[in-house]
């Protein structure tokens, strides 16, 4: 059972372009929702995080939009770049102690390419 | 360098044969992880620690074991390996609880097996 859900499966934008990333969540009790990025060859590195007590964070070009009553976050990447070309992950955590406790739950991967 | 290594990055195997993957970091970190990689399924946890002789299942233990004799080394053992552990493999370690702390990822090893 895939508790994160994240769509689409590719995304191809021309530099300038503005890609959005999306994620829905089942688990009411997850606290913590990360964004990993992965370029070819490496492991993921985090890139950005939100809690669900506010409905967007931004750091730098990269935004997450959090809708805490539908379930569902997003990543924005403004102004996007052929250096932004990677793997991006969504994942959450739940503190509670309930069945996903200490584990990273994430969603399948989102191939980004930005063509120049 | 603050980071998590790996061992081996790249290994064929044959069926039955058993290996071991090391992960070691040199941050003093309390909790670690390992993931497997496929396509279309994203990062899928197999076995995590939370300190030293404390492991629990992730969300697809069957046919791993781990071990955590020290705060620096997490092991990722295939005792029978078979073709459906054919996967990238990625060790992670955090300085506490995934919720509160970001995960640092190591380089990965490519498992094929035969």
């Amino acid at each position: 059972q895939q508790q994160v859900k994240q769509s689409p499966q590719s995304l191809i934008v021309q530099k300038g372009g503005i890609p959005i990333i999306n994620c829905a969540y089942e688990n009411t009790a997850f606290d913590y929702f990360p964004w990993y990025q992965q370029f070819p060859g490496k492991g993921p590195a985090l890139l950005i995080a939100i809690r669900p007590d506010v409905s967007e964070k931004k750091e730098g070009r990269f935004t997450i939009s959090f809708n805490k009553s539908a379930k569902q976050f997003s990543l924005h990447i403004m102004d996007s770049q052929p250096g932004d070309s990677a793997t991006y992950f969504c994942a959450a955590s739940d503190p509670s102690g309930g069945t996903s406790y200490g584990k990273l739950t994430f969603g399948q991967g989102t191939i980004l390419t930005v063509h120049p | 360098e603050a980071q998590v290594t790996q061992n081996p990055r790249y290994l064929i195997t044959v069926t039955g044969k058993k290996l071991t993957v090391t992960c070691s970091q040199n941050m003093n970190h309390e909790y670690m992880s390992w993931y497997r990689q496929d396509p279309g399924l994203g990062l899928r946890q197999i076995y995590y620690s939370m300190n030293v002789e404390v492991t629990d299942k992730g969300d697809v233990p069957e046919g791993y074991k781990v071990s955590r004799k020290e705060k620096r080394n997490f092991p990722l053992i295939l005792e029978s390996p078979s073709p459906n552990q054919t996967s990238l493999y990625f060790c992670a370690s955090s300085k506490g609880l995934v919720v509160y702390n970001e995960q640092f990822f190591g380089p990965g090893t490519r498992l094929t097996v035969l």
